[in-house]
């Protein structure tokens, strides 16, 4: 079945440094792919999206590019800060493109990175 | 617009007490869907509604569970009989589908402890 695959953490950084949580996927078709933040005590928040290969999304200085070839979605941002430590979820969704109303459209996530930055 | 709300956030309950959580999703959005997330992993799809329709309900789901949104709006998640490995954070999420059919916008989930 559809699956979703990224690194174990937890990831400690420090301030400014780089950071990249690997993300691999398991799906037939084409799936849209995400990446998902929850903060401490904060409800999933989506951060970024792709539906297609070789799209990159991007917000708040993170970007992952979707890439077909490999089946990966790997987050990454170039200099990180401590607001942004959380766990981190790639997910995957199987509406296809053009499907109005029929498909199930649930969020396959994986089991989560946590990042924590130090000042 | 004041996001998805749950509640309670946390319910402690003793093994074979049945529980109720509820769910208010964001206003006028048409799917409504539940997850259930354990410890260090990701959440998983229990079920989805559109409107008022229940229609997929994960193998996840057993018979002890049953789930409802009888008006369209707020949807509630039922556990019957719970037992220690219900203990989990159960999540809800909707959205305004097909218009907003590739983002889901999260609950901040409620935590429920079997003892």
């Amino acid at each position: 079945g559809d699956s979703v695959t990224q690194m174990e953490g937890p990831v400690t950084l420090s301030e400014e440094a780089f950071l990249t949580i690997n993300c691999t996927y398991t799906a037939t078709g084409y799936p849209s792919l995400f990446w998902y933040v929850q903060y401490p005590g904060e409800g999933l928040q989506l951060l970024l999206k792709a539906t297609k290969a070789d799209d990159k999304g991007s917000n708040k200085g993170f970007e992952a590019t979707y890439r077909k070839e490999t089946t990966s979605f790997h987050l990454e941002k170039g200099s990180v800060q401590v607001s942004d430590s959380a766990v981190y979820f790639c997910a995957l969704s199987k509406i296809p493109m053009g499907d109005y109303g029929g498909s199930q459209g649930n969020l396959i996530f994986g089991k989560g990175t946590k990042l924590s930055v130090k000042p | 617009d004041t996001g998805v709300s749950q509640n309670p956030r946390h319910k402690i309950t003793k093994r074979g007490q049945n529980v109720t959580f509820r769910c208010d999703p964001i206003s006028e959005h048409n799917r409504l869907y539940w997850y259930r997330q354990t410890l260090g992993q990701g959440p998983e799809f229990l079920t989805y509604f559109q409107n008022e329709a229940q229609l997929e309900k994960s193998r996840l789901l057993s018979d002890r569970f049953s789930a409802e949104r009888p008006k369209g709006s707020f949807s509630t998640l039922e556990i019957q009989r719970t037992e220690q490995g219900d203990s989990a954070m159960y999540l809800c999420a909707s959205n305004d589908f097909p218009h907003t059919k590739n983002i889901q916008y999260f609950g901040a989930g409620t935590r429920l402890s079997v003892l």
